[in-house]
Order: structure tokens, then sequence, then C-alpha cells
């Protein structure tokens, strides 16, 4: 089955700097990386999502990049602002409706102000 | 984006009772609906995949006498946990995937505690 390792687990900086969060994923077959935001007892919320067929969108503040070759897709948040403070989780799926979501482990972002 | 509705909230019951959590799809049909858990500071681990109309599959390592999930409509799937003991406390979240069979949207999950 697929594997998505995240990293860095938690990420503190300053407001106004920008924050990038990394994912690889295991299985080729993937082609659907969404990004969700979840605070504390929440659903986690989805903020941005980006198929294998492109190699960046973006979003406003928000930008995903995917490399295939490489298996590996990046979250990036420039302008920070204390309401980013959040965990975000990454995600790959193969993408029909009814195959779930394999999760990364989280990172844990900290805008300091 | 769809609209997935989840209750309760909050459960907080006795050690060997039953928990019902009910997940409903609001403003969509959803013939695939998937129950996570999240244990605190830890990531969405994939319980099961419910299907409409047919039984439900289980991830390796979930006890399907256990977690007892029913998808008898498409607009509604039901996660129990029988006989709930303190490590079944955790943070339940069901999802389904909206019209486009792509996106996954949550419900607001539920937080069970079993004294």
């Amino acid at each position: 089955g697929e594997n998505v390792e995240q990293h860095p687990s938690t990420l503190s900086v300053q407001e106004g700097d920008s924050a990038v969060i990394k994912c690889t994923y295991s299985d080729s077959a993937s082609n659907y990386f969404p990004w969700y935001k979840q605070e504390l007892g929440k659903r986690p919320q989805l903020i941005i999502d980006i198929r294998s067929n492109v190699g960046e969108k973006k979003d406003q503040r928000i930008a995903v990049t995917l490399n295939k070759t490489a298996k590996h897709f990046s979250l990036h948040i420039t302008e920070t602002q204390p309401e980013d403070s959040a965990v975000y989780f990454c995600a790959a799926k193969v993408n029909t409706g009814r195959r779930a979501l394999t999760f990364g482990s989280g990172t844990r972002l900290q805008v300091q102000p | 984006g769809a609209v997935v509705s989840q209750h309760p909230s909050r459960v907080i019951c006795k050690s060997g009772t039953s928990v019902k959590i009910e997940c409903r799809s609001l403003d969509f049909q959803a013939t695939t609906m998937f129950w996570y858990r999240q244990f605190p500071k830890q990531s969405l681990m994939l319980m099961a995949t419910s299907n409409e109309g047919s039984k439900a599959t289980y991830e390796q390592g979930v006890e399907k006498d256990k977690f007892l999930i029913n998808h008898a409509s498409l607009t509604l799937s039901t996660l129990t946990v029988t006989s709930a003991h303190p490590e079944d406390s955790s943070f339940y979240i069901c999802s389904a995937v909206g019209s486009t069979n792509e996106k996954l949207f949550f419900g607001s999950g539920t937080q069970l505690s079993v004294l």
C-alpha cells in the first residue's frame, strides 16, 4: 500500500517568513495529492490539492509543487500569519472514488508574531 | 464544498458500553465513506472503508467485530464501538468523497473518552 512520509514534524517561523513542508510517497500509481490544515480538536480542512498532471499550483499565499519522478511534493506558505498556526497534513491516493487517502504524519506549524 | 455531518461530537462512557457514531453526507450521495482514528498529536489512521449496501473493508489490525460499520443508505454510515475500553479513547472522524469523486471531506469528528 501507499506510504507517505512528512517532514518536519514541527516548524516554527516568524510572522512574515515562509514555511515549507515536504512529503514523499511510495506508490507511483498515486495521482492526487491534497494538503489539509487541522486546528486543535477540529476536522481537517482541505487547503489545496494537486494532481499528477500538474507540477505546481498556487492559491494566494499557498503553493504546492509536485515532482512525480522523485515522488515528492511540497507545501509552501508565504508571508505567514499567526492564524496559519496549525497542524498540516499531506496525503496521497490513487484518484478513484473508493480509494482512501493515506496521510503523512503531520507538521505542527507555529507562527511567532 | 460538500458537507459531512458527524454526531455526537463528544462522548464519555463507562468501560464495557457501546457507542454509536453517525456520519451523514448532507448535500450529496456518498457510496463510499471512510472512518479514521486519530490519537493525540498523531496522524489520521484509516480504520475502514464503508461501502453502501455491502460489507465494510477493514484495515489490517482493526477488529471488525469491535468496530461495527453499517452503511445502509447513500447518506448515512455508522460506526459502533462495542464494549469500549480506555484504549479505545480517541478522536474518530468520518469522511466522504464528494460528487467529483476526488476531494475528501471530513465530518467534525467525535472525541470518545472511555472511563
